[in-house]
């Protein structure tokens, strides 16, 4: 059962535009998102959040927007630089525990070219 | 300040071998998990621990131990390695401020 979805395995883009990666959820519980950052042969680096009480959240390039009752949020990286070419993955903290596991999507392969 | 940090960064197996995967952290951290990633695939959480002394299974044990008898390590263990273990594992720690997870670079395990 998968709770976090990311329906596009992969995105590309051209350098200087806006890249959005989307990702939806099916747990209504679900109160707190984030979004990670993964280049190859390296581990996931934290790259934005946002809390449930929040619809929008932005730093520097990147804003995360959370639509509740739709259960989407989406990353925008606003303008998109070749660096940015990654895997990005969403993820939700498990609802109704204190040890902070997470439940991750898929994963979205990001390109920006040149 | 490390962080997190994983050893081997890369290993072979062949099938029925044994091997224990070191993840050491020095943010003093209670809170460590091990995840898997295969090709394609979202992180896979397969044990954690929320303090020294404390273990519990995640989403897919079966096949791996862990124990946590410091603070700082958290070293995963494969009894009878099988193909179906050829992944990549990562190590990771939050402190419990925050649900932000630090992850260590990874270990690329190959059964064959």
């Amino acid at each position: 059962d998968q709770q976090v979805k990311q329906n596009s395995p992969s995105l590309s883009v051209q350098e200087g535009r806006i890249s959005i990666l989307n990702c939806d959820y099916t747990n209504s519980m679900f109160d707190y998102f984030l979004w990670y950052k993964k280049y190859p042969a390296e581990g996931p680096t934290f790259l934005i959040s946002i809390s449930s009480i929040k619809d929008k959240n932005e730093d520097g390039r990147f804003t995360v927007f959370l639509n509740k009752s739709a259960k989407h949020l989406s990353l925008h990286i606003v303008p998109s630089q070749p660096g940015d070419s990654a895997v990005y993955f969403c993820a939700a903290p498990r609802p109704g525990g204190s040890n902070y596991k997470l439940t991750f999507g898929k994963g979205t392969l990001l390109t920006v070219n040149p | 300040n490390a962080g997190v940090t994983q050893t081997p960064k890369f290993r072979i197996l062949k099938i029925g071998q044994s091997m224990t995967l070191q993840c050491t952290q020095d943010m003093n951290h209670n809170y460590m998990y091990w995840y898997r990633q295969d090709p394609g695939m979202g992180l896979k959480l397969i044990y954690y621990s929320v303090g020294a002394g404390i273990t519990d299974k995640g989403e897919v044990p079966n096949g791996y131990n862990v124990s946590r008898s410091t603070t700082e390590d958290f070293p995963l263990r494969l009894e009878l390695a099988a193909p179906s273990q050829t992944s990549v594992y990562f190590c990771a720690t939050v402190g419990g401020h925050s649900y932000e997870q630090y992850f260590g670079p990874g270990t690329r395990l190959t059964v064959t």
